[in-house]
């Protein structure tokens, strides 16, 4: 495998369901982040992890819960969601955020969820 | 607070013509430009990234300027081919704050290259 990568491509869950999305990274990066893609709406940054520590929580409800083990792998554990949670959830990773920001992200294909 | 905006919405043209994408960004204090390339129900594929104290980059038949005291940026195609097909959606990560890594994007251009 190479780049980035998402399971499952695809996820319908009921509202009080449990389930979680992961995200693996082949890029030796240290830096990696979870985005919320809806229709019609401008990609959302959700939350970002740097050498595994929470750098970023965008003002998510507690409903997403991220845990980044380690650099290479982050998940997005979800609990009792709303039919408008439905998105493309997308993951990205770039070099640690040790010395700037400024470094290019790469994106996994995504998760497409659907909340009925 | 930063908001990007892409014009046109959606552009459709016929093989072999050049065009150009717009964005613009409210706030001109950031550390790097990203344009991004999305095919319908997959993720991103990142095209060019301008750095701040930069004024182009080329890659291909793809050039991108950044004015960042304006706020602009262009994405030129050249001889646009059905294949480059997609929404093409430009990001800004601003500079200052705590927020590293942030990415902040339009809503893209639904670009259709018709044969």
């Amino acid at each position: 495998e190479t780049g980035v990568t998402q399971t499952p491509r695809h996820l319908v869950m009921g509202m009080t369901n449990k389930k979680s999305l992961k995200c693996e990274q082949h890029l030796g990066h240290n830096a990696m982040y979870w985005y919320k893609q809806s229709a019609k709406k401008p990609l959302e940054l959700m939350f970002v992890y740097n050498f595994k520590e929470q750098t970023e929580n965008n003002s998510v409800p507690s409903r997403f819960s991220p845990e980044c083990p380690n650099s290479s792998h982050l998940f997005l554990h979800l609990h009792t969601l709303q039919p408008e949670d439905s998105a493309l959830y997308l993951c990205a990773s770039s070099q640690g955020l040790r010395r700037g920001p400024g470094y290019e992200q790469y994106f996994g294909p995504g998760t497409r969820l659907t909340v009925t | 607070k930063q908001e990007v905006t892409q014009i046109p919405a959606a552009l459709s043209v016929p093989e072999g013509e050049n065009l150009v994408l717009n964005c613009s960004f409210t706030d001109s204090a950031i550390y790097n430009l990203q344009w991004f390339r999305q095919d319908p129900g997959k993720g991103l594929t990142s095209l060019l990234l301008i750095q701040s104290s930069q004024r182009e980059q080329t890659s291909g038949r793809l050039n991108a300027s950044l004015d960042k005291s304006s706020g602009r940026s262009t994405l030129y195609i050249a001889a646009s081919q059905p294949g480059d097909s997609a929404t093409y959606l430009c990001a800004v990560v601003n500079a200052g704050g705590t927020s590293y890594g942030k990415l902040t994007f339009g809503q893209g251009t639904i670009l259709t290259v018709h044969p």
